[in-house]
């Protein structure tokens, strides 16, 4: 098994740019959850999912959308890329919410906006 | 919003030294987590706390959760090299959502 798979490793988009960011996952998990990480901020959930065609909302949402067609894929997507959007993203999933402690974390993106 | 305080934010120790850090919050939390993260990997799940007062080891790892569920410490004995990376915590709230600290880095000088 694979895990949990992001790609790409590291982009650098110019402000005003749009990309989807990748994730898959092989382990038929229910959950799967979009987080970023800022230098001396931890981890801030962005988007959770807790089944095909079922998304909502975390902690900082804005200028983040999210689609999940299938339960292997969760993509994130920046539409109107800024500069506050540079950071480190993380795909993880879980079996299930109440032991979602049990997440499993893919290798993140490295993502600049310049 | 609900806030884990995290310290220290970071850690300089000789190879052999002990570790303790510590996570502090104004909220109850029903679990605490412990995660490392290796440089340019996610976080990895260490220990995980389900009850007030509980002492967890996992090898040279202890973790415990607060008596009054505000707090978690983590311990590690006689580090290594490889003990190098940051160390979150994580508070679980209803609705099994994850809080979490803002990361403790640990250097360890061989």
């Amino acid at each position: 098994n694979a895990g949990v798979t992001q790609t790409p490793k590291f982009r650098i988009l110019k402000i005003g740019q749009s990309m989807t960011l990748q994730c898959t996952q092989d382990m038929n998990h229910n959950y799967m959850y979009w987080y970023r990480q800022d230098p001396g901020m931890g981890l801030k959930l962005i988007y959770y999912s807790v089944g095909a065609g079922i998304t909502d909302k975390g902690e900082v949402p804005n200028g983040y959308n999210v689609s999940r067609s299938t339960t292997e894929d969760f993509p994130l997507r920046l539409e109107l890329a800024a500069p506050s959007q540079t950071s480190v993203y993380f795909c993880a999933s879980s079996s299930r919410r109440t032991t979602n402690e049990k997440l499993f974390f893919g290798s993140g993106t490295q993502l600049s906006v310049l | 919003g609900q806030q884990l305080n995290q310290s220290p934010q970071s850690m300089f120790i000789q190879e052999g030294e002990d570790v303790s850090m510590n996570c502090t919050s104004s909220s109850i939390f029903n679990t605490w987590l412990w995660y490392k993260q290796d440089p340019g990997e996610g976080p990895v799940l260490l220990i995980a706390l389900y009850k007030a007062g509980e002492l967890t080891s996992n090898g040279r790892l202890t973790a415990q959760f607060g008596i009054t569920r505000k707090d978690s410490f983590l311990n590690i004995s006689a580090s290594i090299p490889s003990d190098v990376g940051i160390y979150f915590c994580a508070g679980q709230i209803e609705g099994g959502k994850l809080i979490f600290g803002q990361g403790t880095e640990l250097s360890v000088k061989p």
